[in-house]
């Protein structure tokens, strides 16, 4: 079964930092793009980094760049989001999806909530 | 950026009776490759999002073929021929040509 599981969400002050993982099994990890979307209470999802199959390409949604960076660890079949400088518009359900190509998101995990308040 | 818009916000709909959702993006989704890099996801309430209609019209695995998606450069559709109760969430449309985005959303709820 393809299975993609998020962790690390949770209650952080603004400005502060936080670093998701999302850990797949069931399919070869190291040959699909993966991304990053968040999605707000009662909002439409918002997509908001993406990285290719070896790394060597990463892009990111304008608001996040230079406080966001994703990566990921084809050994452990691990992709991770690194968010510095939290915002309170940054709260969120953080899901991780694999690329089947150009937006084809199948499947999406969970989710793992992030919420950034004082 | 690519500006995703849907109509209606949301619908109530009878079992066995159609339904019908537009999206507009604010330019072409046609690619240099000859696709139209076109979704629609369906999020049932407590879920995340699901895949059910990729580049426009092709079905995804076990999505039942009431489900049709149709459309093409700016304007799409996508239709339900026989609404069943299992079909109640929220339907996006999502662009694959630059980044992603997403509509806001059409919510379908059974009458």
């Amino acid at each position: 079964e393809v299975r993609l599981v998020e962790s690390g969400g949770g209650l952080v002050q603004p400005g502060e930092s936080l670093r998701l993982s999302c850990e797949a099994s069931g399919f070869i990890f190291s040959s699909y793009w993966m991304n990053w979307v968040r999605q707000a209470p009662g909002e439409r999802p918002e997509w908001v980094a993406n990285i290719n199959e070896d790394a060597s390409e990463k892009y990111f949604l304008d608001s996040v760049k230079g406080r966001f960076t994703i990566s990921r660890d084809n050994a452990k079949n691990s992709l991770y989001l690194q968010m510095n400088s939290l915002r309170a518009d940054d709260t969120a359900v953080y899901y991780c999806a694999r690329d089947r190509g150009f937006g084809f998101f199948d499947p999406w995990g969970r989710g793992t909530l992030v919420t950034v308040s004082s | 950026d690519i500006v995703m818009t849907q109509t209606p916000l949301s619908l109530s709909v009878t079992p066995g009776q159609p339904a019908s959702i537009s999206c507009k993006s604010s330019q072409s989704l046609l690619h240099s490759d000859g696709k139209t890099y076109l979704y629609w996801y369906l999020q049932k309430p407590g879920q995340s999002p699901q895949v059910l209609i990729y580049e426009v019209s092709s079905r995804f695995f076990g999505v039942p073929d009431r489900f049709s998606g149709s459309g093409s450069g700016t304007d799409f559709t996508l239709q339900i021929s026989r609404v069943e109760a299992e079909d109640v969430g929220i339907y996006y449309c999502m662009q694959g040509l630059y980044h992603r985005t997403f509509g806001q959303g059409t919510r379908v709820e059974i009458k």
